[in-house]
């Protein structure tokens, strides 16, 4: 069955950098697109960027543009978002999700939270 | 960018009533738009795709209609596990996929 399993919770200080994975099972990783998606505490969902696995093609959001980078290693079918640059406005949970027109499988969510 | 209005954003529906949920574009999505269900700390779970097509495993109860720029999600019967926050996301022209704000079914 298709999985999409997210690396653990992550606590940051301003200024630092978050890396979280996305590791996906139970499907032909290069033939979807992967995206990420953020949701603030009590907020709703903002879209953040995608990856094409075939031939890492990557889009970003314009509001993080500079500060994301979206990457994947094809032999283990795992994608990596990695946020530079945190403020306390990227406190949020994280989802990567399988683009099937739209996003038919998601990750858990990974919560990073950013402090002094 | 797309922007996707959703309204109410809070509705108090009682079991086994109707509720119908509504998502407005900026600009004609033609069928591209989907509606997903979440649930306190879960993940959003894909309901309805292409405007009314039904996600794998879902109910009957729910239905999605419209097109162009207006947009509708009915359950038809509510259920106990259907209160939760519901969010439209238009996939027609992206970058950015934009979500609507989302709207809160709750029991009334």
């Amino acid at each position: 069955q298709v999985q999409l399993v997210q690396s653990g919770p992550e606590v940051k200080k301003p200024g630092a950098s978050v890396k979280i994975s996305c590791k996906t099972s139970g499907y032909t990783f290069s033939n979807f697109y992967i995206h990420w998606v953020r949701q603030a505490p009590g907020r709703g969902l903002e879209w953040l960027g995608a990856i094409t696995p075939k031939g890492a093609t990557t889009t970003y959001a314009q509001t993080l543009q500079g500060r994301l980078t979206i990457t994947t290693d094809t032999s283990t079918s795992t994608v990596y978002m990695d946020l530079s640059s945190l403020t306390s406005d990227d406190t949020a949970v994280y989802y990567c999700a399988r683009e099937s027109a739209p996003f038919d499988f998601w990750g858990q969510g990974t919560l990073v939270i950013v402090s002094s | 960018e797309i922007l996707l209005t959703q309204s109410p954003a809070t509705l108090s529906v009682s079991a086994g009533e109707r509720a119908t949920l509504s998502c407005r574009a900026s600009q004609s999505l033609s069928h591209s738009l989907a509606w997903y269900q979440q649930k306190p700390g879960q993940a959003p779970r894909l309901l309805i795709y292409d405007a009314s097509t039904r996600a794998t495993g879902v109910p009957v109860r729910f239905s999605g209609s419209g097109s162009g720029t207006e947009f509708t999600l009915t359950i038809s019967s509510l259920q106990s596990e259907d209160f939760a926050v519901y969010f439209c996301q238009q996939y027609k022209i992206w970058p950015p996929n934009t979500f609507g704000q989302g709207t809160k079914l709750q029991i009334k």
